[in-house]
């Protein structure tokens, strides 16, 4: 069936650091995938997309990068802030539905 | 108020009672959606609101009820709930059919079932 799953629950990083968050997938009719940002007692952010027909895409501090044929995902963070502290989830979704599937999320933790 | 807002934030109730969640979006969106999250769980999908009309219930119990009166509100009546329904209920909008697929969030509401 249908998932979208997380390799890592928790990730330290020294602030200044750079981060990679990673994802997977399993459906490979997904076009369409969001990583979002979740701070403690807040609705999840959107931070960037990237859409099938891509292998990266770059955001202001951000990269996404697409690997269709092993079905992997991931979010790298530039110089690791304090303020990026949160849980990251990538979620999927196919062309023309208006279904998200989320990943269970991976927890950042930035450390002086 | 911009983006989406959800009222209340916090809510406490008990197994017996009857409460009610609300959204409102400001962005001019024609869906919305009402999420669970649980801890250590990933985002569970409840309701989807697609132009005012029900179009997703994933096997929801019926002590959840949602209620969509025009594409910038979005309610879910609670009533006799369980304790394992404790969670972060999340509402989040979008604008379908040809337009953003992303969805953006509210708060959520921190609800506790006595």
């Amino acid at each position: 069936g249908e998932s979208v799953g997380l390799h890592l629950p928790t990730l330290s990083v020294q602030e200044g650091d750079n981060s990679i968050i990673n994802c997977a997938y399993s459906n490979s009719a997904s076009d369409y995938f969001i990583w979002y940002k979740q701070e403690s007692g807040k609705g999840p952010q959107f931070i960037i997309d990237i859409r099938s027909n891509m292998d990266k895409r770059q955001g202001q501090r951000v990269t996404v990068l697409l690997n269709k044929t092993v079905k992997h995902l991931s979010l790298q963070i530039a110089a690791t802030q304090p303020g990026d502290s949160a849980v990251y989830f990538c979620a999927e979704t196919i062309y023309n539905t208006d279904k998200l599937i989320f990943g269970t999320g991976t927890r950042l933790q930035v450390f002086p | 108020e911009t983006g989406v807002t959800q009222t209340p934030r916090h809510l406490v109730m008990g197994m017996t009672n009857k409460k009610s969640l609300k959204c409102e979006q400001h962005l001019g969106h024609n869906a919305m959606y009402w999420y669970k999250q649980s801890a250590k769980k990933p985002l569970e999908l409840m309701f989807v609101y697609s132009l005012e009309e029900r179009v997703e219930n994933n096997s929801v119990p019926s002590r959840f009820s949602p209620e969509c009166p025009n594409s910038s509100h979005l309610f879910l009546h609670l009533h006799t709930l369980q304790p394992e329904d404790s969670a972060l209920y999340l509402c989040a909008s979008s604008q379908v059919f040809g337009g953003q697929i992303e969805q953006f969030f509210g708060p959520g509401t921190r609800l506790t079932v006595l």
